[in-house]
Protein backbone atom coordinates (compact mmCIF):
# COMPACT_ATOMS: atom_id res chain seq x y z
CA UNK A 1 0.00 0.00 0.00
CA UNK A 2 2.55 2.22 -0.85
CA UNK A 3 3.42 3.66 2.65
CA UNK A 4 0.22 4.85 3.30
CA UNK A 5 -2.17 4.36 6.77
CA UNK A 6 -5.56 5.37 7.55
CA UNK A 7 -6.87 6.07 10.62
CA UNK A 8 -9.17 4.86 12.20
CA UNK A 9 -10.44 2.11 9.76
CA UNK A 10 -14.22 2.42 10.86
CA UNK A 11 -16.22 4.92 12.71
CA UNK A 12 -19.72 5.38 13.63
CA UNK A 13 -20.17 8.86 15.34
CA UNK A 14 -23.06 10.71 16.08
CA UNK A 15 -24.64 13.48 14.09
CA UNK A 16 -23.09 16.91 15.15
CA UNK A 17 -19.91 15.39 16.51
CA UNK A 18 -16.66 16.26 15.03
CA UNK A 19 -14.83 13.79 13.85
CA UNK A 20 -11.00 13.36 12.40
CA UNK A 21 -9.61 11.13 10.01
CA UNK A 22 -5.89 10.71 9.57
CA UNK A 23 -3.48 9.81 6.75
CA UNK A 24 -0.17 9.03 7.48
CA UNK A 25 2.74 8.45 4.47
CA UNK A 26 6.02 7.56 4.54
CA UNK A 27 7.01 8.36 1.17
CA UNK A 28 7.27 11.97 1.56
CA UNK A 29 5.23 13.04 -1.25
CA UNK A 30 4.93 16.57 -1.46
CA UNK A 31 1.28 16.33 -2.56
CA UNK A 32 -1.63 14.36 -0.45
CA UNK A 33 -5.32 13.90 -1.17
CA UNK A 34 -8.66 13.30 0.23
CA UNK A 35 -11.52 11.05 -1.53
CA UNK A 36 -14.62 10.27 -1.14
CA UNK A 37 -16.72 7.15 -2.27
CA UNK A 38 -20.32 6.60 -2.09
CA UNK A 39 -22.19 3.82 -4.19
CA UNK A 40 -22.82 5.14 -8.17
CA UNK A 41 -20.50 8.03 -7.87
CA UNK A 42 -16.56 7.98 -8.93
CA UNK A 43 -14.38 8.94 -6.42
CA UNK A 44 -14.98 12.80 -5.51
CA UNK A 45 -11.82 15.46 -4.92
CA UNK A 46 -12.62 16.61 -0.84
CA UNK A 47 -9.23 18.81 -0.64
CA UNK A 48 -5.65 18.33 -1.09
CA UNK A 49 -2.69 19.61 -0.39
CA UNK A 50 0.27 20.89 -1.66
CA UNK A 51 2.86 21.20 0.95
CA UNK A 52 3.17 22.22 4.74
CA UNK A 53 0.87 24.16 5.42
CA UNK A 54 -0.57 24.70 1.92
CA UNK A 55 -4.00 23.43 1.27
CA UNK A 56 -6.97 23.72 -1.54
CA UNK A 57 -10.33 22.86 -1.89
CA UNK A 58 -11.67 20.15 -4.35
CA UNK A 59 -15.21 19.22 -6.18
CA UNK A 60 -16.91 18.61 -2.54
CA UNK A 61 -15.62 20.39 0.17
CA UNK A 62 -18.47 21.91 1.95
CA UNK A 63 -18.33 20.46 5.44
CA UNK A 64 -14.82 19.63 5.48
CA UNK A 65 -11.91 20.86 6.61
CA UNK A 66 -7.93 19.78 6.53
CA UNK A 67 -4.33 20.39 8.01
CA UNK A 68 -0.91 19.19 6.88
CA UNK A 69 1.73 21.05 9.63
CA UNK A 70 4.17 18.20 8.63
CA UNK A 71 4.72 16.28 5.73
CA UNK A 72 3.92 12.93 6.62
CA UNK A 73 0.10 13.52 8.01
CA UNK A 74 -2.68 15.30 6.36
CA UNK A 75 -6.09 15.56 8.91
CA UNK A 76 -9.53 15.72 7.32
CA UNK A 77 -11.83 16.97 10.13
CA UNK A 78 -15.83 17.16 9.68
CA UNK A 79 -16.42 20.01 11.82
CA UNK A 80 -20.32 18.64 12.61
CA UNK A 81 -20.74 15.33 11.11
CA UNK A 82 -24.03 15.03 8.97
CA UNK A 83 -25.67 11.58 7.37
CA UNK A 84 -25.21 13.01 4.10
CA UNK A 85 -20.62 12.66 5.25
CA UNK A 86 -21.59 8.85 5.86
CA UNK A 87 -19.14 8.05 2.86
CA UNK A 88 -15.49 5.48 2.89
CA UNK A 89 -12.50 8.28 2.68
CA UNK A 90 -10.05 7.22 0.67
CA UNK A 91 -6.22 9.18 1.04
CA UNK A 92 -4.12 9.51 -1.83
CA UNK A 93 -0.62 10.82 -2.58
CA UNK A 94 1.31 11.69 -5.65
CA UNK A 95 1.42 13.99 -8.13
CA UNK A 96 -1.85 13.51 -10.38
CA UNK A 97 -1.78 16.05 -12.88
CA UNK A 98 1.51 14.05 -13.85
CA UNK A 99 2.19 10.71 -15.51
CA UNK A 100 3.89 9.58 -12.40
CA UNK A 101 2.06 7.16 -9.68
CA UNK A 102 -0.73 7.66 -7.42
CA UNK A 103 -1.21 5.72 -4.42
CA UNK A 104 -3.98 5.15 -2.32
CA UNK A 105 -4.60 4.48 1.40
CA UNK A 106 -6.98 1.17 2.17
CA UNK A 107 -9.81 3.67 2.94
CA UNK A 108 -11.98 5.00 6.44
CA UNK A 109 -15.73 3.22 6.77
CA UNK A 110 -17.27 6.70 8.10
CA UNK A 111 -20.72 6.18 9.55
CA UNK A 112 -22.75 9.30 10.74
CA UNK A 113 -26.03 8.20 12.76
CA UNK B 1 -18.63 18.73 -19.00
CA UNK B 2 -15.65 16.76 -17.40
CA UNK B 3 -17.22 12.99 -17.16
CA UNK B 4 -15.99 10.02 -16.98
CA UNK B 5 -18.61 6.87 -18.21
CA UNK B 6 -17.74 3.33 -18.05
CA UNK B 7 -20.07 0.66 -19.13
CA UNK B 8 -21.06 -2.09 -18.44
CA UNK B 9 -22.07 -1.07 -14.18
CA UNK B 10 -21.17 -5.26 -13.49
CA UNK B 11 -20.38 -8.05 -15.45
CA UNK B 12 -20.25 -12.02 -14.78
CA UNK B 13 -18.22 -14.13 -16.37
CA UNK B 14 -16.39 -17.71 -16.10
CA UNK B 15 -13.24 -18.63 -14.62
CA UNK B 16 -10.40 -18.96 -18.07
CA UNK B 17 -12.68 -16.46 -20.24
CA UNK B 18 -12.09 -13.14 -21.76
CA UNK B 19 -13.60 -9.52 -20.88
CA UNK B 20 -13.24 -6.16 -22.02
CA UNK B 21 -14.09 -3.07 -19.90
CA UNK B 22 -14.77 0.43 -21.96
CA UNK B 23 -14.44 3.79 -20.21
CA UNK B 24 -15.68 6.91 -22.25
CA UNK B 25 -14.72 10.16 -21.75
CA UNK B 26 -15.69 14.20 -22.23
CA UNK B 27 -12.67 15.59 -20.09
CA UNK B 28 -10.87 18.28 -21.85
CA UNK B 29 -7.76 18.83 -21.65
CA UNK B 30 -6.31 15.34 -21.47
CA UNK B 31 -3.40 14.98 -19.29
CA UNK B 32 -3.80 10.48 -19.18
CA UNK B 33 -6.06 8.17 -18.55
CA UNK B 34 -5.49 5.42 -15.98
CA UNK B 35 -7.20 2.20 -15.34
CA UNK B 36 -7.22 1.11 -11.35
CA UNK B 37 -8.04 -2.28 -9.79
CA UNK B 38 -10.02 -1.82 -6.05
CA UNK B 39 -10.82 -4.95 -4.63
CA UNK B 40 -14.00 -4.92 -2.04
CA UNK B 41 -12.49 -2.66 1.30
CA UNK B 42 -9.48 -1.70 0.02
CA UNK B 43 -8.02 1.48 -2.11
CA UNK B 44 -7.85 1.37 -5.73
CA UNK B 45 -4.36 0.27 -7.07
CA UNK B 46 -2.96 1.17 -10.61
CA UNK B 47 -2.82 -1.25 -13.47
CA UNK B 48 -1.81 0.59 -15.98
CA UNK B 49 -2.00 4.53 -16.97
CA UNK B 50 -1.91 5.88 -20.50
CA UNK B 51 -0.64 9.74 -22.38
CA UNK B 52 -2.00 11.07 -25.35
CA UNK B 53 1.02 9.15 -27.18
CA UNK B 54 0.27 5.53 -26.58
CA UNK B 55 -2.83 3.71 -27.44
CA UNK B 56 -1.61 0.60 -25.75
CA UNK B 57 -0.07 -0.21 -22.41
CA UNK B 58 -0.06 -4.00 -21.04
CA UNK B 59 -0.04 -5.25 -17.39
CA UNK B 60 0.40 -9.22 -17.63
CA UNK B 61 -3.29 -10.28 -18.53
CA UNK B 62 -4.48 -7.02 -18.39
CA UNK B 63 -4.56 -5.02 -21.65
CA UNK B 64 -5.50 -1.05 -21.91
CA UNK B 65 -6.46 0.25 -25.27
CA UNK B 66 -6.41 4.17 -25.71
CA UNK B 67 -8.67 6.13 -28.69
CA UNK B 68 -7.40 9.80 -27.79
CA UNK B 69 -9.47 10.85 -30.85
CA UNK B 70 -12.40 9.50 -29.91
CA UNK B 71 -12.08 9.28 -26.66
CA UNK B 72 -12.28 6.01 -26.03
CA UNK B 73 -10.68 3.48 -23.45
CA UNK B 74 -11.03 -0.28 -22.29
CA UNK B 75 -10.03 -2.69 -20.67
CA UNK B 76 -9.21 -6.07 -21.59
CA UNK B 77 -8.46 -9.02 -19.10
CA UNK B 78 -7.62 -12.36 -21.23
CA UNK B 79 -7.93 -15.55 -19.22
CA UNK B 80 -9.76 -14.45 -15.75
CA UNK B 81 -8.95 -15.69 -12.46
CA UNK B 82 -10.97 -15.59 -9.28
CA UNK B 83 -9.14 -12.91 -8.04
CA UNK B 84 -9.97 -10.47 -11.01
CA UNK B 85 -12.98 -10.29 -9.28
CA UNK B 86 -13.26 -6.57 -8.10
CA UNK B 87 -13.77 -2.69 -9.54
CA UNK B 88 -12.72 -1.50 -11.86
CA UNK B 89 -11.72 1.72 -12.40
CA UNK B 90 -11.20 4.48 -15.21
CA UNK B 91 -9.58 8.18 -14.38
CA UNK B 92 -8.71 10.66 -16.88
CA UNK B 93 -6.27 13.27 -15.72
CA UNK B 94 -6.58 17.00 -16.91
CA UNK B 95 -2.64 18.74 -16.83
CA UNK B 96 -2.85 20.38 -12.73
CA UNK B 97 -2.02 18.43 -10.08
CA UNK B 98 -5.52 18.38 -8.59
CA UNK B 99 -7.71 17.16 -11.22
CA UNK B 100 -8.49 13.43 -11.79
CA UNK B 101 -11.79 12.99 -13.22
CA UNK B 102 -13.20 8.62 -11.88
CA UNK B 103 -15.46 6.75 -13.43
CA UNK B 104 -18.51 5.19 -11.22
CA UNK B 105 -16.26 1.86 -11.92
CA UNK B 106 -17.26 -1.71 -13.57
CA UNK B 107 -17.86 -4.28 -10.94
CA UNK B 108 -16.86 -7.34 -12.16
CA UNK B 109 -17.71 -10.82 -10.53
CA UNK B 110 -15.48 -14.09 -12.05
CA UNK B 111 -17.55 -17.16 -11.14
CA UNK B 112 -15.41 -21.01 -10.80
Amino acid sequence: DAGITQSPRHKVTETGTPVTLRCHQTENHRYMYWYRQDPGHGLRLIHYSYGVKDTDKGEVSDGYSVSRSKTEDFLLTLESATSSQTSVYFCAIGQQGSNTEAFFGQGTRLTVV
Amino acid sequence: KNQVEQSPQSLIILEGKNCTLQCNYTVSPFSNLRWYKQDTGRGPVSLTIMTFSENTKSNGRYTATLDADTKQSSLHITASQLSDSASYICVVSRPGNNDMRFGAGTRLTVKP
